[in-house]
């Protein structure tokens, strides 16, 4: 049962516009959600995270935005740039401090 | 601080060997994961533990043992390795206050 889901497996987007990254979740009891990029040969770093009691959340560039009716978040980039080419996982968790990711989707941002 | 280090760096098994992927941070972190990463499939949690002596299983723990003596350490034991188990392994921390988990570098291993 797969519990986090993206959707897309890959992006494409032009340098300066806007990367939206989609993610949905089943877990009910899901509290917190990460977005986290990940560059090939490195490990996965934090980038945003969203508590269930906002509906947004913003960072510089990145922007998460969470809607509980629908259990979906997604992942603004605004403006996208070169390098934020990387995988960009999608995690939830809860109370049982477990973290579930989702395939993750491969953005290609292009000069 | 060094964060979470992993070793070995690369790893190439042949079937039915054993090993240990080594887990160390050095933040106190009480909250420690395994997750492996297969190509087009995530990162899929293989065992978790909440502080020295506390560990439970995960969404694929099958073939895999760990151990936490201490607050520092959290090895993965592969003891009949499989070609499945091919993959690249990550190990991460997180305080037990909250925050988001810290990942190490990762360990790419084959089995062959």
């Amino acid at each position: 049962d797969q519990q986090v889901k993206q959707n897309s497996p890959s992006l494409s987007v032009q340098e300066g516009r806007i990367s939206i990254l989609n993610c949905d979740y089943t877990n009910s009891m899901f509290d917190y959600f990460l977005w986290y990029k990940k560059y090939p040969a490195e490990g996965p770093t934090f980038l945003i995270s969203i508590s269930s009691i906002k509906d947004k959340n913003e960072d510089g560039r990145f922007t998460v935005f969470l809607n509980k009716s629908a259990k979906h978040l997604s992942l603004h980039i605004v403006p996208s740039q070169p390098g934020d080419s990387a995988v960009y996982f999608c995690g939830g968790g809860g109370s049982n401090y477990k973290l579930t990711f989702g395939k993750g989707t491969l953005l290609t941002v292009n000069p | 601080n060094a964060g979470v280090t992993q070793t070995p760096k690369f790893r190439i098994l042949k079937i039915g060997q054993s090993m240990t992927l080594q887990c160390a941070q050095d933040m106190n972190h009480n909250y420690m994961y395994w997750y492996r990463q297969d190509p087009g499939m995530g990162l899929k949690l293989i065992y978790y533990s909440v502080g020295a002596g506390i560990t439970d299983k995960g969404e694929v723990p099958n073939g895999y043992n760990v151990s936490r003596s201490t607050t520092e350490d959290f090895p993965l034991r592969l003891e009949l390795a499989a070609p499945s188990q091919t993959s690249v392994y990550f190990c991460a921390s997180r305080r037990t206050s909250g925050g988001p988990p810290l990942f190490g570098p990762g360990t790419r291993l084959t089995v062959l």
